[in-house]
Formats: C-alpha cells, structure tokens, sequence
C-alpha cells in the first residue's frame, strides 16, 4: 500500500525557516517524481515544486524559487522541502504528492507563518 | 502563473449529470491534457483520472472526462450525496514548465 506521509510542520515567525519531510512507503520510491502542493486556509491547491526520481530534474513555481528548496534521499525513501524567508502568505497545508499526475497524496502538515 | 479556469460552483439535483470544464492552453491543457483531482471537506485530494484519461482503479465509472482543443471537461453522471466536493484540474505547461491548478469547481448536489 502506498503511503505518504508528511512531518515538520508548525508554528513558525515571519522570516523564519522551516524544513517539510515526506517519508514514502509500498512502492520503490526512486522510479517516481515527486511534488509538493500546498493549500492556504480556504483556498484551492497551489504547486509548490518538484524534483524527478532519477533524473535530478526540479522545478519550482515562481514564488518558491530562491526561497524554497525541494530535495529527496532515495535511499531513505524519503522528500524534503526547505523553506526559508518564510512570510504570512506561505501559511497553509503542505502536501507531497506522487508522480506526475498526483495519484497518491499524504495527509498533510499546516505551515503557519505569523508572529 | 496563471492558472487554468475553472468555474468556482456549480449545483445540481441529485441522480442529474454534472460537467465541470477546464480550460487551458495549447502549452498545458491542449498539449498533454488533464488530470483530475476530487477533494472532499477536510481530506486530502484524490485522483480521479490521469491526463491520458485513464481512471485509478476504485473511481466510479459514474465519472468520465473528455477533451476539446484547450479544454478539459469531467462528467458525474447519476450525481450522488458524496459526489459534494472540491474538483480540480491539473495540467503540466511545457512552455512555463510548471504545474498549474484551477481554482477549483466547488459542486453542491442538491
């Protein structure tokens, strides 16, 4: 069974940074891009980034390049997003989802950016 | 980045058919397609067809998808209570290379 599931979220002050991690499970994990997509209070999804399986090809949306920073370990099955200079708009849900079509998603970490 | 449009609500009365359109352009929608994602209230997204338009197994045939030039459409035919949800389209731009959503197509079954 696949699973996602998605860790280090919180309570974060305006500037301040913050590392999301993703711990993959039931499929082998470097075969598959992966993404991150977050949704603010109320909101629809908004693509975050994403970085292939073998590849190494990443791409970021425009407000996350030079602030956020994807990342993966295939050995330990694992996705990271760094996020840093971390600002109100930023507060929401972040998901990590597989693939290219987002065919399996996690739970979710909320990410609130205030003071 | 723009996103792809989306109408923001539709209703419909129960057992009547819903189509939810999104629309794109020859770089996104037109050139690979569509994905198409379902989000009940306070639950994760989930998908429902993959831009080649295959169905994930375990979604309803009640669903289906088709596209025309730049534009995407999902159909639930046979709408149920627990079709009520969020509906996104997701599409990969070529030119942009990123992922762009719509804004959602928030559908209430009446």
């Amino acid at each position: 069974e696949v699973q996602l599931v998605e860790s280090g979220g919180g309570l974060v002050q305006p500037g301040g940074s913050l590392r999301l991690s993703c711990a993959a499970s039931g499929f082998t994990f470097g075969s598959y891009g992966m993404n991150w997509v977050r949704q603010a209070p109320g909101k629809g999804l908004e693509w975050v980034a994403y970085a292939s399986g073998i590849s190494g090809n990443i791409y970021y949306a425009d407000f996350a390049k030079g602030r956020f920073t994807i990342s993966r370990d295939n050995d330990k099955n694992a996705l990271y997003l760094q996020m840093n200079s971390l600002r109100a708009d930023d507060t929401a849900m972040y998901y990590c989802g597989r693939a290219s079509d987002f065919d399996y998603w996690g739970q979710g970490v909320l990410v609130a950016v205030s003071s | 980045q723009a996103g792809l449009a989306q109408p923001p609500s539709m209703s419909r009365d129960l057992r009547q058919t819903a189509t939810l359109t999104c629309s794109g352009s020859k770089n996104n929608v037109g050139n690979q397609g569509a994905a198409w994602l379902q989000q009940r209230q306070g639950h994760p997204p989930k998908l429902l067809f993959y831009r080649n338009n295959k169905r994930p197994s375990g979604i309803s045939e009640r669903f289906s998808v088709s596209r025309s030039g730049n534009t995407a459409s999902l159909t639930i035919s046979g709408l149920q209570a627990e079709d009520e949800a969020d509906y996104y389209c997701t599409a990969w731009d070529s030119d942009l290379t990123v992922w762009l959503f719509g804004g959602g197509t928030k559908l209430t079954v009446l």
